[in-house]
């Protein structure tokens, strides 16, 4: 069985700090997706990371992946208020899609001025 | 907007009713992937759908089915309702039945077991 771990759960940080989300999962796969899900609302495609290696970059985050030891990080640089949320990373059960995601418990994020 | 539609919005019903929740895939999906979030067991994949067909099943309770359609619009049927089954049921929706693109989420359902 897949199991994703995230750490930490929780974190609270100020404004103008960098920090990183660890992403650990347990079978492999190719495939890991990283998701912002603001209080009671949808989740939020940030990033698709496809093969080993894969980074990339959107304003002050960056993800990562790592295959070889199934880890994926999310770096946050110089954060700002607007980005305190909580943050899952999933990974394809299957590798292709064909059995949904399984999540991680979330990491919840909160930025203080 | 994320072209993801689901219906209703909110639900709130009593235990050991049967509610539908409705979901329309992105123009251009062929799949629709089914989730449950709730505060004890984070967000777990229900069912899954591909162009009509059932492709794969998580951890769906036999209380629980699902459909979808030729025009490939997705219901969930959810019976016999508990109170543990209070929690946002987001559907996602794919161009394929692979996560090349990533997937799409709705707004959610947020059901309430009363």
């Amino acid at each position: 069985e897949l199991k994703v771990e995230q750490n930490p759960l929780f974190l609270s940080m100020q404004e103008g700090k960098n920090y990183t989300i660890y992403c650990n999962y347990s079978t492999t796969s190719d495939r890991l997706y990283w998701y912002r899900q603001d209080p009671g609302k949808s989740l939020e495609s940030l990033f698709v990371l496809l093969s080993n290696g894969a980074v990339k970059q959107e304003g002050r985050l960056m993800a990562s992946l790592d295959t070889k030891a199934r880890l994926s990080t999310l770096h946050i640089t110089a954060a700002v208020h607007d980005l305190s949320a909580t943050y899952f990373c999933a990974v394809d059960n299957s590798g292709g899609g064909a059995d949904g995601l399984t999540f991680g418990k979330g990491t919840h994020l909160i930025i203080q001025p | 907007d994320s072209g993801v539609t689901q219906t209703p919005k909110h639900l709130i019903t009593a235990t050991g009713q049967r509610v539908t929740l409705r979901c329309s895939p992105r123009s251009g999906d062929l799949s629709v992937y089914w989730y449950q979030q709730s505060l004890d067991q984070g967000l777990q994949f229900l069912i899954q759908y591909y162009n009509g067909e059932e492709r794969a099943k998580g951890n769906i309770l036999e209380r629980f089915s699902a459909q979808q359609f030729p025009d490939l619009h997705s219901e969930l049927n959810l019976s016999s309702l508990e109170l543990g089954d209070s929690a946002l049921y987001f559907c996602a929706s794919s161009p394929s039945g692979r996560g090349n693109y990533g997937y799409t989420f709705g707004s959610g359902t947020r059901l309430t077991v009363v």
